[in-house]
């Protein structure tokens, strides 16, 4: 079945590093996402990971990806107020030409 | 280039009633999938069109439908609203084929916020 899951709720000190993580179901997804949701706004795409690859890493982003146990990580490095967000992990079933969202994230920065 | 564009930003429509929201996507972008985003039921598919075919339509009643234009410009409509339809409506577009990677990765518009009452 299709099923991407999240944990629901992370809070964190500014300066901290955070990881979200996140479990998805469907093997045959190429590319895995994790997006960003801001009060009111729509979704920015942070990064994406190829399911060929363990690790991508963009500047304060690292994702890792365990594909054996379907285990996907976001770390953000030294984590400001403005990361405060929702994070969503995505994947991309083949030849599905949608989306199958976790439930979000929601990411708490401290002072 | 502009990003997606999706009108109206905010809806007030009465139960019963229809509505219809529209999605520009990027210029050169084929693909326009859509999406609802309730707080119970998270972020769901609702369809996708590439080259004016639907090519995936989600679980969801026959009152909402949709269609993409000979530009890609997309619009989907919603008949006889009920209560539970409340919802913020994301579009999406994607450069070819929507199957993921850098060049048929997923830009998402700021959404359209419908409130039925």
């Amino acid at each position: 079945g299709e099923d991407v899951e999240q944990s629901l709720f992370l809070s964190v000190r500014e300066g901290d590093s955070s990881v979200i993580n996140c479990t998805y179901t469907d093997s045959s997804s190429t590319y895995l996402y994790w997006y960003k949701q801001e009060p009111g706004a729509g979704l920015q795409l942070l990064t994406y990971i190829f399911s060929n690859m363990d690790m991508k890493q963009d500047q304060r982003l690292t994702v890792l990806l365990n594909k054996k146990d379907k285990h996907l990580s976001l770390r953000i490095a030294d984590t400001q107020t403005g990361d405060s967000a929702i994070y969503f992990c995505a994947e991309v079933p083949d030849s599905s030409y949608k989306l199958i969202f976790g439930s979000g994230t929601r990411l708490l920065v401290r002072p | 280039k502009a990003g997606v564009t999706q009108t109206p930003r905010y809806l007030i429509k009465t139960r019963g009633q229809q509505v219809t929201l529209s999605c520009s996507p990027i210029s050169g972008h084929r693909s326009v999938s859509w999406y609802q985003q309730t707080p119970g039921q998270g972020l769901q598919f609702l369809f996708e069109y590439f080259s004016e075919t639907q090519r995936n339509k989600g679980n969801f009643p026959g009152r909402f439908s949709g269609r993409q234009f000979s530009n890609s410009r997309s619009e989907m409509n919603v008949s006889t609203l009920e209560l539970g339809d409340s919802a913020l409506y994301l579009c999406a577009s994607s450069l070819q084929h929507g199957t993921g990677g850098e060049r048929n990765g997923y830009t998402f518009g700021s959404g359209t916020r419908l409130t039925v009452v």
